[in-house]
């Protein structure tokens, strides 16, 4: 069980075009959802968190307006990154929370050109 | 939640045991020590928690000193499928906050 899938696994895309990425939980409901970042030889750094129905709170230092988030429902969650630009190039991993345990995605891999 | 240290690289032969270190000299009664692991371009992999006993499952055992203050993952034989960053992780039982990632300690199984 407890089965989390990203979509797409990698992604391309020009300098000003936005790029949505989809997590799935496919076996459970995840009243939480984290998302992290991840840059090349760093760990991973928490961007928000969102419960269903409700607004992300966005750790300090990421622009709410930029990465939006949204979790409509206990097993998908999208994490849109809106005019994106190079330095959006990152790791992008999304962790789905059900009672006490917290799961990860396989992350999806942004390049920005 | 309590901080935590770990070597920031070690090695380990093929088919030897790897024994990773985790400091957490600040570790609270009611939390936990969660390890996880990541291999390149992937998502955390859960291995294993404990509290204060030691645990053992079909990936790793746990070894929690008895103070509480510092734990080893082993991973009995390791592969070479098993080099990845090892994250320890110190958090309260029941605590909605989410996992944080310190730097970790990549594993480099040799040959």
């Amino acid at each position: 069980g407890a089965v989390v899938s990203q979509h797409p696994s990698w992604v391309i895309c020009k300098s000003g075009t936005s790029v949505k990425i989809e997590c799935r939980s496919l076996d459970f409901q995840a009243t939480t959802m984290f998302w992290y970042r991840q840059f090349p030889k760093q760990s991973l750094m928490l961007m928000a968190t969102s419960n269903e129905g409700s607004k992300a709170t966005y750790e300090q230092g990421v622009e709410k307006d930029k990465f939006l988030i949204n979790h409509a429902s206990l097993t998908l969650s999208t994490l849109t990154v809106t005019s994106a630009h190079p330095e959006d190039s990152s790791f992008y991993i999304c962790s789905p929370r059900r009672s006490d345990e917290q799961y990860f995605g396989p992350g999806t891999r942004l390049t920005v050109t | 939640d309590a901080k935590t240290t770990q070597p920031p690289s070690m090695d380990c032969a093929e088919g030897r045991a790897a024994n990773l270190p985790c400091n957490h000299s600040t570790i609270s009664g009611n939390e936990y020590v969660y390890w996880y692991r990541q291999i390149h371009s992937q998502g955390p992999q859960y291995i294993i928690h404990g509290l204060k006993n030691n645990e053992t499952n079909e990936m790793a055992s746990l070894i929690i000193t008895e103070d509480r203050k510092s734990s080893t993952l082993i991973l009995p034989h390791a592969t070479l499928r098993d080099t990845a960053v090892y994250y320890c992780i110190v958090i309260r039982s029941g605590s909605a906050r989410q996992l944080t990632f310190g730097s970790g300690t990549q594993l480099t199984v040799l040959p």
